[in-house]
């Protein structure tokens, strides 16, 4: 397999709560990004990594942090969960901005 | 900052009838260009890319693109179309720049819904 993966794959949680939610590779590449997809939207990115500690905002960053303590783990946090956040999430990794990404499999988050 | 648009949001099609699915791009820099595809319930998979060279780049499972820098596009075909190319594709558009320091970042279109009948 591609060697990404993502967890959970489904959550459930309530409003204002703090959720977190992991993407590990095995590939140890250096580009790391997070993404939520919507209907109509397209996929947009959140916060990208391109090394550890080296994160920084994408353009729908507010409400999101992240962290990357090491190579293979990418975090997203929503500080305080709002329907708003319902979505379905993607991490994906790259070795080389020329070589495009290799997609995980999604979180679908789902804030009630 | 770029911009991506796709013109179609469904594209029905019969089986084994030729089919494009358009993008258009908007940037103030030279761009990467990408196609991908995401099946039903499934992560996103790369169809093709174009970095430079020929514009006409050739993808998996039969698809190609033609990018047009004249007209900021990079539209995706394929000849003959299966039951099992039902997806939706994204195109998407990262900047070229020196030294990496895009991050290749991908901006994505909205989508398109490829739906093809028997």
């Amino acid at each position: 397999d591609a060697g990404i993966t993502q967890s959970p794959r489904h959550k459930v949680t309530e409003t204002g709560t703090p959720v977190t939610l992991r993407c590990h590779q095995t590939e140890n590449h250096r580009y790391m990004y997070w993404y939520r997809q919507d209907p109509g939207h397209g996929l947009r990115l959140i916060h990208y990594s391109y090394g550890v500690k080296d994160t920084d905002k994408g353009e729908v960053s507010d409400g999101y942090s992240v962290s990357r303590s090491k190579t293979e783990d990418f975090l997203l946090t929503l500080e305080s969960a709002t329907s708003s956040q319902t979505s379905v999430y993607f991490c994906a990794i790259s070795e080389s901005p020329l070589y495009g990404y290799t997609f995980g499999s999604g979180t679908r988050l789902t804030v009630v | 900052a770029q911009s991506v648009t796709q013109l179609d949001s469904q594209v029905p099609v019969f089986e084994e009838a030729p089919v494009e699915l358009r993008c258009n791009y908007s940037s103030s820099v030279s761009v990467y260009l990408f196609w991908y595809v995401q099946y039903p319930n499934q992560g996103l998979q790369l169809l093709l890319k174009y970095l430079s060279g020929s514009t006409l780049v050739k993808g998996i499972n039969g698809f190609e693109a033609e990018f047009n820098k004249s007209q900021t596009s990079f539209h995706l075909r394929k000849p003959s179309v299966h039951i099992s190319d039902t997806a939706e594709y994204f195109c998407a558009v990262s900047e070229r720049s020196a030294g990496g320091t895009s991050y290749g970042k991908l901006t994505f279109g909205q989508g398109t819904i490829l739906t093809v009948h028997p």
